[in-house]
């Protein structure tokens, strides 16, 4: 079955930028989207379609997916963006969803 | 505004079945599919399945072939999830969601709220 890959954590001091990344078996060839899931909450969408951003979401949420690799980045991270985040993909050779692990990020 | 709102929390024994309900409001109903999506505790999100409530077609994971089954009413606008032969390890937040098409596959938006559901003797 497919794969996503994420690092488990990453911790960003607030106002720097914060890259999560996502990998996969030539992952850029197939829509990946983002969530946000804060404890307690529903997960929320902040990049769908590799990079295009549901209205709500501010900008400083980008999305880029090419070769193997998409990544997630925050720029100017603040206290509020503190969440699990989860890339994910429709796997067509099994007719599945995937999500990958998830990312804690941490804000210092 | 799309909204999905859930049944409420759950308490059951081993080999009991759960069934969660998902209403739907703000957009038409049979024109979106339906997923279940679950998290244990400390663990990421798990997809288990869809349906489609215009035809009433399903898709699962393949991890709950067998012991899960989504349907839906829609006449009132609810979809249904239903786990069977429930054991601890199926203690979790069990969510809806919507579909939304993508180039390829589809992502999801909104959910629910979530229901703990909890497996207990």
């Amino acid at each position: 079955s497919y794969v996503l890959t994420q690092p488990p954590s990453l911790s960003v001091a607030p106002g720097q930028t914060a890259r999560i990344t996502c990998g996969g078996n030539n992952i850029g060839s197939t829509s990946l989207h983002w969530y946000q899931h804060k404890p307690g909450q529903a997960p929320v969408v902040v990049v769908y379609e590799d990079s295009d951003r549901p209205s709500g979401i501010p900008e400083r949420f980008a999305g880029s997916n090419s070769g193997n690799t998409a990544t997630l980045t925050i720029s100017r991270v603040e206290a509020g963006d503190e969440a699990d985040y989860y890339c994910q993909v429709w796997d067509i050779s099994s007719d599945h969803v995937v999500f990958g692990g998830g990312t804690k990020l941490t804000v210092l | 505004q799309v909204q999905l709102v859930q049944s409420g929390a759950e308490v059951k024994k081993p080999g009991a079945s759960v069934k969660v309900s998902c209403r739907a409001s703000g957009h038409t109903f049979s024109t979106y599919d339906i997923n279940w999506v679950r998290q244990a505790t400390g663990q990421g999100l798990e997809w288990m399945g869809w349906v489609n409530p215009n035809t009433g077609n399903t898709g699962y994971a393949q991890k709950f072939q067998g012991r899960v089954t989504m349907t839906r009413n829609t006449s009132i606008s609810i979809a249904y999830m239903e786990l069977s032969s429930l054991r601890s390890e199926d203690t979790a937040v069990y969510y809806c969601a919507r579909s939304v098409p993508a180039a390829t596959g589809s992502w999801f938006d909104p959910w629910g709220q979530g229901t703990l559901v909890t497996v207990s003797s």
